[in-house]
């Protein structure tokens, strides 16, 4: 049972650019989180999705930032016109039912340059 | 919102010596997890343990719930338990599932 896919693992772009980040959860799970880790920091929460529903987007900054999990395929996360800011690593966690435990990719390092 | 707070920030032992890790937090919880983020930055999960004890090899982790404070204890440490060690809660109200991260216990383990 493969565990929660990530990729890319390294992502870099330029200022201005989109990133796209995807995260399959793992089988059998229907819950996906996004978290974000600034360097020397704790994760921050920023959106939870269920299939095609974004049920919690609270910790997903205003602008430029947007989540989606459709009926099939991959959760994506997109930045649009990514600034220096936006390098961190972002982790995406799926689990099998509300509250049942998370459990974490290996994180899409992103570094805008 | 809930506070968790972890201590200490910065651990450094020889290996083969024992520790404990503390996480505090402010607020009932339905859900803590443990997870070591390893030099790579991967992030593994350790415990799921809203309640009780549990073990796992050299690992073992109590949480508290009435008290509000979860350990993490680690025996016979190796130099692979090098990393941040992650204290997470997910607080019961308003149906969210997010988890709320203590900033994390840094482990140095010394051959």
């Amino acid at each position: 049972n493969a565990g929660v896919m990530q990729n890319p693992r390294h992502l870099v772009r330029r200022r201005g650019q989109e990133a796209r980040l995807r995260c399959s959860p793992m089988k059998g799970h229907s819950h996906v989180y996004w978290y974000r880790q600034l360097p020397e920091e704790g994760l921050k929460f920023m959106v939870y999705l269920q299939k095609e529903n974004i049920i919690d987007e609270s910790g997903m900054p205003k602008e430029r930032f947007s989540a989606e999990f459709p009926k099939e395929g991959p959760s994506i996360l997109r930045i649009q016109q990514v600034v220096r800011g936006d390098s961190a690593a972002y982790f995406c966690a799926s689990s099998p039912l509300a509250g049942g435990g998370a459990f974490f990719g290996q994180g899409t390092r992103l570094t805008v340059v | 919102g809930i506070q968790v707070e972890q201590s200490p920030p910065d651990l450094i032992l020889q290996e083969g010596a024992n520790s404990t890790l503390r996480c505090n937090f402010s607020d009932s919880v339905n859900n803590l997890q443990w997870f070591h983020q390893n030099p790579w930055g991967q992030l593994i999960n350790l415990f799921y343990i809203p309640s009780g004890t549990k073990q796992n090899g050299r690992l073992s982790a109590t949480t508290v719930a009435t008290e509000r404070y979860s350990l993490l204890y680690i025996s016979s440490s190796q130099t692979t338990d090098s990393g941040v060690y992650f204290c997470a809660v997910r607080p019961p109200q308003g149906g969210s599932e997010k988890l709320v991260f203590g900033k994390g216990t840094k482990l140095t383990v010394n051959p």
